[in-house]
């Protein structure tokens, strides 16, 4: 079964430290891979995507993610975390490409906490 | 536009009782999801309707659990004979037509606690 694994569960940063959450999945067909965000009170919502092409993929708020294919690896990163980066991350792949299904498989979230 | 928009926001429950869930997609967005998050746990998918097609009921973890959609409307999940396991947050989320990259719009969530 297509799984999702997000090694750290919580960290801690001061601010303008830089950041990196991993992310590993298990699929050896075509994936589409995900990071959302929830800030605290706030819906999920998409920080970034990767569908085909530059697996360096940048998206809202200066992050970025690079897939890996040949490690199953998507990894969020960004350079200098800020307070307001305080929230909960999710990585999702979507393994049903050209399929019947578009379901999500996600990981258990990283609660990241940036202190002032 | 307005985004996935979910109600109740807050349900408690005795166990027992059936509760029922609504979730109204994005104007436009034939797609449908349903979701559910356990304290401490990452999202479990539950079903996923596309226009009019049979929905992928893959997820749903029994038979006391169903939903419905009209046509690419409103969606109701349905779970009756509550358990105190099924507390949980149960997230709706719609896109466009799947491709495999469409992205998926969230709505707030129903907490629903059964005591």
């Amino acid at each position: 079964a297509q799984s999702v694994s997000q090694h750290n569960h919580h960290v801690i940063l001061s601010e303008a430290a830089s950041l990196e959450l991993g992310c590993n999945y298990s699929y050896g067909g075509t994936v589409n891979l995900f990071w959302y965000v929830q800030y605290p009170g706030q819906h999920l919502q998409l920080l970034l995507k990767y569908f085909s092409g530059d697996p360096l993929v940048k998206g809202i708020k200066g992050f970025e993610a690079e897939f890996i294919k040949s490690k199953f690896s998507f990894n969020l990163r960004k350079p200098s975390v800020q307070w307001s980066d305080t929230a909960e991350y999710f990585c999702a792949v979507n393994a049903g490409y050209g399929g019947a299904t578009n379901k999500l498989i996600f990981g258990t979230g990283t609660l990241l906490a940036v202190q002032p | 536009g307005a985004g996935v928009s979910q109600s109740p926001s807050n349900k408690v429950t005795e166990k027992g009782k059936d509760v029922e869930l609504r979730c109204d997609p994005i104007s436009g967005h034939t797609a449908l999801y349903w979701y559910r998050q356990r304290l401490g746990q990452g999202l479990e998918f539950l079903i996923y309707f596309q226009g009019n097609s049979a929905p992928d009921k893959s997820g749903l973890p029994s038979d006391r659990f169903s939903a419905e959609r009209t046509g690419e409307s409103v969606s109701t999940l349905t779970i009756q004979r509550t358990q105190q396991e099924d507390s949980a947050v149960y997230l709706c989320a719609s896109s466009l037509a799947p491709g495999g990259g469409e992205t998926q719009y969230f709505g707030p969530g129903t907490r629903l606690l059964v005591l």
